[in-house]
């Protein structure tokens, strides 16, 4: 089993749609978690963390859920500017190694 | 520019020549990360260090590939007798140390070493 399990998708969605990214992780000492957004041939930049107790900012909504070991993320009002490949991050505990997860690809469309 | 830097960018080599990649980190950044990634696939993990220390190599990395990081600064990421699959992207990231009350400690990513071997 991969240590962080994304579904790579493709999710094509029109504009304005509401989207959600799901995100499984095995190890449960995983401490800190992350959304990194990667754009076509540029390298990932921090989207947002995930805090316990679910986090929010502006359009996006991230959150955890420690005893399923399961990490969201919502997209509303989808922009076309959203369209870009979603990476769950995850943070092993003390080791501090990030394992990143396959990415999830998401396509607004007008 | 204060991000974390990679050279060279791009990179074509022949099958079974040598390559070395170099990463400057976040100057007050003491965890240096190594990552490859494949069209369509998230970064995979190959390496990392705290300060010169590394502290744990992947074991999908054949004994070919070797990191330093001798003054726990810059990073070089070696690939000897280079093969047709070690063709990818190489990123490098860097990021503060976790510790107590510092759990999310966000990695920033460098631009990337895009290789070809031909």
């Amino acid at each position: 089993r991969k240590e962080v399990e994304q579904d790579p998708g493709p999710f094509n969605v029109p504009e304005g749609a509401t989207v959600a990214f799901n995100c499984t992780y095995s190890n449960s000492a995983s401490q800190s978690f992350f959304w990194y957004r990667q754009d076509c041939r540029k390298e990932p930049k921090l989207l947002m963390s995930v805090y316990s107790s679910g986090n929010e900012d502006g359009r996006f909504t991230a959150q955890l859920n420690r005893a399923s070991q399961y990490i969201s993320l919502l997209i509303r009002d989808s922009k076309l500017s959203d369209s870009a490949t979603y990476l769950c991050v995850v943070n092993l505990g003390n080791t501090g190694k990030l394992i990143f997860g396959q990415g999830t690809t998401l396509q607004v469309k007008p | 520019d204060t991000g974390v830097s990679q050279d060279p960018r791009h990179k074509i080599t022949k099958r079974g020549q040598n390559v070395t990649f170099r990463c400057d980190p976040i100057s007050e950044h003491n965890r240096l990360y190594w990552y490859r990634q494949t069209l369509g696939q998230g970064p995979e993990f190959l390496t990392y260090f705290q300060n010169e220390a590394q502290l744990e190599k992947s074991r999908l990395l054949s004994d070919r590939f070797s990191a330093e990081r001798p003054k726990g600064s810059f990073s070089t990421l070696e690939i000897q007798r280079t093969e047709q699959g070690d063709s990818a992207m190489y990123l490098c990231a860097s990021s503060l140390p976790v510790r107590t009350g510092l759990t999310n400690t966000e990695a920033f990513f460098g631009q990337g070493t895009r290789l070809t071997v031909v």
